[in-house]
């Protein structure tokens, strides 16, 4: 089975602007995580869609968004980015249970 | 809110030697405790994982072992390896999400 994909891979953004990434989990896999990673923070969790429904979110401002489709793909969006917001943005998907997490290779984002 | 504390934060061991991570849950209701091992510019990396109805479990050099009475769970990496150099995050899931540690950095010199 082909992994979990990311796109793009890299962003530079500057500061205010909105951005949008993508994730297509492994085939079969309905649930998929979406996590931030800094140096400073670590791995944190944003939020899980599963069957096109959020299932729970992190401790993250209304800026951060997501969505979840049918075929079980899942974006994420930032708005009014700000500096902070620098980072590696990862997603995971797994099975119905959503516990054994496979991560795809990550969107680093750079805002300006 | 739920928290997982990691310790050490970095460890460096001979080769040979063996290399132990502990991770203290706040949250009773977690499940199920993942390690992952993440090199230099990849992803994480599943290397083993518990359940909270199992105490220990072993896959070759890499064991962990989980007191659900303490919300203690540990990594223990025996005859460690240059090739075992990397961060080590442990995590615990409840409620459809994992709550990571702040990560391991394990070095191993030849």
């Amino acid at each position: 089975k082909a992994g979990v994909t990311q796109t793009p891979r890299y962003l530079i953004k500057t500061r205010g602007q909105q951005v949008t990434l993508s994730c297509s989990p492994i085939s079969g896999h309905r649930s998929v995580s979406w996590y931030q990673q800094t140096p400073g923070q670590g791995l944190q969790f944003l939020f899980e869609y599963f069957s096109e429904t959020q299932r729970n979110k992190g401790n993250f401002p209304g800026r951060f968004s997501g969505r979840q489709f049918s075929n079980s793909r899942s974006e994420m969006n930032v708005s009014t980015l700000e500096l902070g917001d620098s980072a590696l943005y990862l997603c995971a998907s797994s099975g119905d249970t959503q516990e054994t997490q496979y991560f795809g290779p990550g969107t680093r984002l750079l805002v300006l | 809110g739920e928290n997982v504390e990691q310790h050490p934060s970095t460890l460096s061991v001979q080769e040979g030697d063996s290399a132990v991570i502990k991770c203290t849950y706040s949250d009773s209701a977690s499940n199920y405790f993942p390690w992952y091992k993440q090199e230099l510019g990849k992803r994480p990396q599943l290397i083993i994982d518990i359940r909270s109805n199992v105490g220990e479990k072993k896959d070759q050099r890499i064991a962990v072992t989980l007191n659900k009475t303490a919300k203690h769970f540990s990594l223990h990496i025996t005859e460690t390896q240059p090739e075992d150099s990397a961060v080590y995050f442990c995590a615990a899931s409840s409620s459809y999400k994992l709550i990571f540690g702040s990560g391991t950095r394990l070095l191993v010199r030849p």
